[in-house]
Protein backbone atom coordinates (compact mmCIF):
# COMPACT_ATOMS: atom_id res chain seq x y z
CA UNK A 1 0.00 0.00 0.00
CA UNK A 2 1.63 3.51 -0.74
CA UNK A 3 1.83 6.05 1.68
CA UNK A 4 -0.47 8.56 -0.06
CA UNK A 5 -2.41 7.24 -2.75
CA UNK A 6 -4.53 9.65 -5.07
CA UNK A 7 -6.55 8.80 -8.60
CA UNK A 8 -4.05 9.57 -11.67
CA UNK A 9 -7.17 10.67 -13.01
CA UNK A 10 -7.19 12.16 -15.81
CA UNK A 11 -10.33 13.88 -14.26
CA UNK A 12 -12.03 16.38 -16.69
CA UNK A 13 -15.06 18.75 -15.60
CA UNK A 14 -16.45 21.14 -17.78
CA UNK A 15 -16.02 24.74 -17.07
CA UNK A 16 -18.21 25.97 -13.64
CA UNK A 17 -18.46 22.56 -12.65
CA UNK A 18 -17.23 21.68 -8.95
CA UNK A 19 -14.29 19.11 -9.53
CA UNK A 20 -13.64 16.79 -6.80
CA UNK A 21 -10.42 15.23 -5.80
CA UNK A 22 -9.20 12.55 -3.14
CA UNK A 23 -6.39 11.39 -0.92
CA UNK A 24 -5.92 8.44 0.99
CA UNK A 25 -2.96 8.23 3.47
CA UNK A 26 -2.13 5.10 4.90
CA UNK A 27 -0.77 6.55 8.72
CA UNK A 28 -2.91 6.88 11.02
CA UNK A 29 -0.99 9.31 13.03
CA UNK A 30 0.04 11.89 10.41
CA UNK A 31 -1.18 15.24 11.35
CA UNK A 32 -0.55 17.74 8.66
CA UNK A 33 -2.11 17.79 5.12
CA UNK A 34 -1.48 19.76 2.06
CA UNK A 35 -2.31 20.45 -1.50
CA UNK A 36 -0.41 21.86 -3.91
CA UNK A 37 -1.33 22.94 -7.59
CA UNK A 38 1.73 22.39 -10.17
CA UNK A 39 1.33 23.04 -13.57
CA UNK A 40 3.27 20.93 -16.45
CA UNK A 41 6.67 22.34 -16.13
CA UNK A 42 6.31 24.07 -13.29
CA UNK A 43 7.19 23.94 -9.58
CA UNK A 44 4.54 22.81 -7.40
CA UNK A 45 2.72 25.69 -5.50
CA UNK A 46 0.73 25.85 -2.29
CA UNK A 47 -3.07 26.18 -2.54
CA UNK A 48 -4.67 24.82 0.37
CA UNK A 49 -3.48 23.11 4.06
CA UNK A 50 -5.64 21.70 6.73
CA UNK A 51 -4.57 20.39 9.78
CA UNK A 52 -8.00 19.83 11.96
CA UNK A 53 -11.59 17.19 10.80
CA UNK A 54 -14.02 19.02 8.89
CA UNK A 55 -14.02 21.25 6.16
CA UNK A 56 -11.50 24.75 4.94
CA UNK A 57 -12.52 26.87 2.84
CA UNK A 58 -10.07 29.76 1.11
CA UNK A 59 -12.39 30.93 -2.04
CA UNK A 60 -13.17 28.65 -4.46
CA UNK A 61 -10.78 25.75 -2.91
CA UNK A 62 -12.64 23.82 0.12
CA UNK A 63 -10.45 21.05 1.53
CA UNK A 64 -11.49 18.28 3.87
CA UNK A 65 -10.35 16.10 6.28
CA UNK A 66 -11.40 12.96 7.34
CA UNK A 67 -8.74 11.48 9.88
CA UNK A 68 -11.19 8.28 11.15
CA UNK A 69 -11.32 7.31 7.47
CA UNK A 70 -7.95 8.45 6.59
CA UNK A 71 -8.78 10.63 3.90
CA UNK A 72 -8.15 13.93 2.54
CA UNK A 73 -10.10 15.52 -0.46
CA UNK A 74 -10.24 19.35 -2.36
CA UNK A 75 -13.50 20.29 -3.87
CA UNK A 76 -12.73 22.98 -6.60
CA UNK A 77 -16.27 25.11 -7.09
CA UNK A 78 -16.76 26.99 -10.25
CA UNK A 79 -14.02 25.60 -12.07
CA UNK A 80 -11.91 27.14 -14.52
CA UNK A 81 -9.86 26.31 -17.46
CA UNK A 82 -7.21 27.86 -15.46
CA UNK A 83 -7.59 25.10 -13.03
CA UNK A 84 -5.93 22.72 -15.09
CA UNK A 85 -2.92 21.23 -13.59
CA UNK A 86 -1.81 18.26 -11.63
CA UNK A 87 -2.86 18.09 -7.56
CA UNK A 88 -0.37 17.43 -5.43
CA UNK A 89 -1.62 15.56 -2.01
CA UNK A 90 1.12 16.04 0.36
CA UNK A 91 1.14 14.47 4.38
CA UNK A 92 3.24 14.83 6.71
CA UNK A 93 3.68 11.83 8.19
CA UNK A 94 4.13 10.61 12.26
CA UNK A 95 7.80 9.42 12.72
CA UNK A 96 8.57 9.86 9.37
CA UNK A 97 12.25 11.75 8.69
CA UNK A 98 10.52 13.11 5.78
CA UNK A 99 9.46 16.71 5.94
CA UNK A 100 6.25 15.89 3.57
CA UNK A 101 5.76 12.73 1.49
CA UNK A 102 3.39 13.57 -1.92
CA UNK A 103 0.76 11.48 -3.58
CA UNK A 104 1.46 10.65 -7.39
CA UNK A 105 -0.93 13.24 -7.92
CA UNK A 106 -4.50 13.67 -9.87
CA UNK A 107 -4.32 15.51 -13.68
CA UNK A 108 -6.97 17.72 -13.76
CA UNK A 109 -8.65 19.14 -17.26
CA UNK A 110 -11.32 22.23 -16.80
CA UNK A 111 -13.07 21.96 -20.11
CA UNK A 112 -14.09 25.06 -21.59
CA UNK B 1 12.54 38.94 -3.08
CA UNK B 2 12.47 34.77 -1.33
CA UNK B 3 13.34 32.42 -3.78
CA UNK B 4 15.64 29.01 -4.27
CA UNK B 5 17.53 29.30 -7.23
CA UNK B 6 18.34 25.97 -9.32
CA UNK B 7 21.00 25.99 -12.19
CA UNK B 8 20.91 24.82 -14.77
CA UNK B 9 17.15 24.83 -15.56
CA UNK B 10 18.36 22.22 -18.54
CA UNK B 11 20.85 19.87 -19.34
CA UNK B 12 21.87 17.20 -21.42
CA UNK B 13 24.46 15.15 -20.40
CA UNK B 14 26.36 11.90 -21.13
CA UNK B 15 26.41 8.86 -18.56
CA UNK B 16 29.11 8.74 -16.62
CA UNK B 17 30.19 12.56 -16.52
CA UNK B 18 30.45 13.91 -13.20
CA UNK B 19 27.75 16.90 -12.75
CA UNK B 20 26.57 19.10 -10.09
CA UNK B 21 23.37 21.06 -10.22
CA UNK B 22 23.30 24.08 -7.75
CA UNK B 23 21.13 25.09 -5.53
CA UNK B 24 20.56 28.49 -3.26
CA UNK B 25 18.21 30.09 -1.55
CA UNK B 26 18.20 33.86 0.11
CA UNK B 27 15.94 32.84 3.02
CA UNK B 28 18.50 31.96 5.77
CA UNK B 29 16.39 28.91 6.14
CA UNK B 30 17.96 25.84 7.50
CA UNK B 31 16.39 23.25 6.38
CA UNK B 32 17.10 22.18 1.88
CA UNK B 33 16.16 19.47 0.31
CA UNK B 34 16.02 17.50 -3.32
CA UNK B 35 13.15 16.04 -4.90
CA UNK B 36 13.17 14.13 -8.19
CA UNK B 37 9.56 14.19 -10.30
CA UNK B 38 8.67 11.29 -13.18
CA UNK B 39 5.54 10.34 -14.45
CA UNK B 40 3.02 8.45 -12.56
CA UNK B 41 5.59 8.86 -9.02
CA UNK B 42 4.82 12.30 -7.64
CA UNK B 43 7.68 13.90 -6.05
CA UNK B 44 10.05 11.48 -4.01
CA UNK B 45 13.00 13.12 -2.20
CA UNK B 46 16.71 12.45 -2.52
CA UNK B 47 18.44 13.75 -0.06
CA UNK B 48 17.31 16.72 2.90
CA UNK B 49 19.59 19.05 5.39
CA UNK B 50 18.20 19.95 8.30
CA UNK B 51 21.16 22.67 8.85
CA UNK B 52 24.73 23.33 8.04
CA UNK B 53 27.04 20.18 7.90
CA UNK B 54 23.90 17.48 8.37
CA UNK B 55 22.67 15.89 5.72
CA UNK B 56 20.42 12.53 5.08
CA UNK B 57 19.15 10.29 2.67
CA UNK B 58 15.58 10.40 1.53
CA UNK B 59 13.63 8.06 -0.92
CA UNK B 60 15.71 7.58 -3.51
CA UNK B 61 19.63 8.55 -2.87
CA UNK B 62 21.18 6.17 -4.62
CA UNK B 63 23.58 7.44 -7.30
CA UNK B 64 23.12 10.87 -5.88
CA UNK B 65 25.48 12.64 -3.83
CA UNK B 66 24.62 16.02 -1.39
CA UNK B 67 27.15 18.64 0.78
CA UNK B 68 25.79 21.55 2.88
CA UNK B 69 28.86 23.41 3.87
CA UNK B 70 27.07 26.62 4.04
CA UNK B 71 23.46 27.69 5.04
CA UNK B 72 22.26 28.95 1.75
CA UNK B 73 23.45 26.51 -0.14
CA UNK B 74 22.63 22.75 -1.21
CA UNK B 75 24.28 21.35 -4.11
CA UNK B 76 23.10 18.01 -5.92
CA UNK B 77 25.84 15.69 -7.37
CA UNK B 78 25.98 12.96 -9.57
CA UNK B 79 28.64 11.16 -9.32
CA UNK B 80 28.49 8.89 -12.76
CA UNK B 81 24.68 9.96 -14.26
CA UNK B 82 22.65 6.93 -15.34
CA UNK B 83 19.80 6.98 -18.31
CA UNK B 84 17.81 6.37 -15.16
CA UNK B 85 18.32 9.49 -13.30
CA UNK B 86 16.75 11.64 -16.58
CA UNK B 87 14.52 13.16 -14.22
CA UNK B 88 12.68 16.65 -13.32
CA UNK B 89 14.59 17.61 -10.44
CA UNK B 90 13.28 20.12 -7.65
CA UNK B 91 15.33 21.71 -4.41
CA UNK B 92 13.19 23.35 -1.53
CA UNK B 93 13.73 25.13 1.74
CA UNK B 94 12.06 25.72 4.20
CA UNK B 95 12.27 27.59 7.78
CA UNK B 96 13.03 24.38 9.63
CA UNK B 97 11.99 20.52 8.93
CA UNK B 98 8.09 21.64 10.50
CA UNK B 99 5.94 20.97 7.97
CA UNK B 100 4.01 23.66 8.61
CA UNK B 101 6.39 25.90 7.50
CA UNK B 102 5.75 27.08 3.74
CA UNK B 103 8.15 25.32 1.59
CA UNK B 104 9.63 27.27 -1.31
CA UNK B 105 10.02 25.31 -4.33
CA UNK B 106 13.17 25.99 -7.06
CA UNK B 107 11.72 26.41 -10.77
CA UNK B 108 13.32 23.08 -11.38
CA UNK B 109 15.87 21.44 -13.17
CA UNK B 110 15.36 18.98 -16.56
CA UNK B 111 18.38 16.53 -16.81
CA UNK B 112 18.38 13.85 -19.65
CA UNK B 113 21.73 11.62 -19.27
CA UNK B 114 21.71 9.84 -22.57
Amino acid sequence: QKEVEQNSGPLSVPEGAIASLNCTYSDRGSQSFFWYRQYSGKSPELIMFIYSNGDKEDGRFTAQLNKASQYVSLLIRDSQPSDSATYLCAVSLAGSARQLTFGSGTQLTVLP
Amino acid sequence: EAQVTQNPRYLITVTGKKLTVTCSQNMNHEYMSWYRQDPGLGLRQIYYSMNVEVTDKGDVPEGYKVSRKEKRNFPLILESPSPNQTSLYFCASSLSFQSRNTIYFGEGSWLTVV
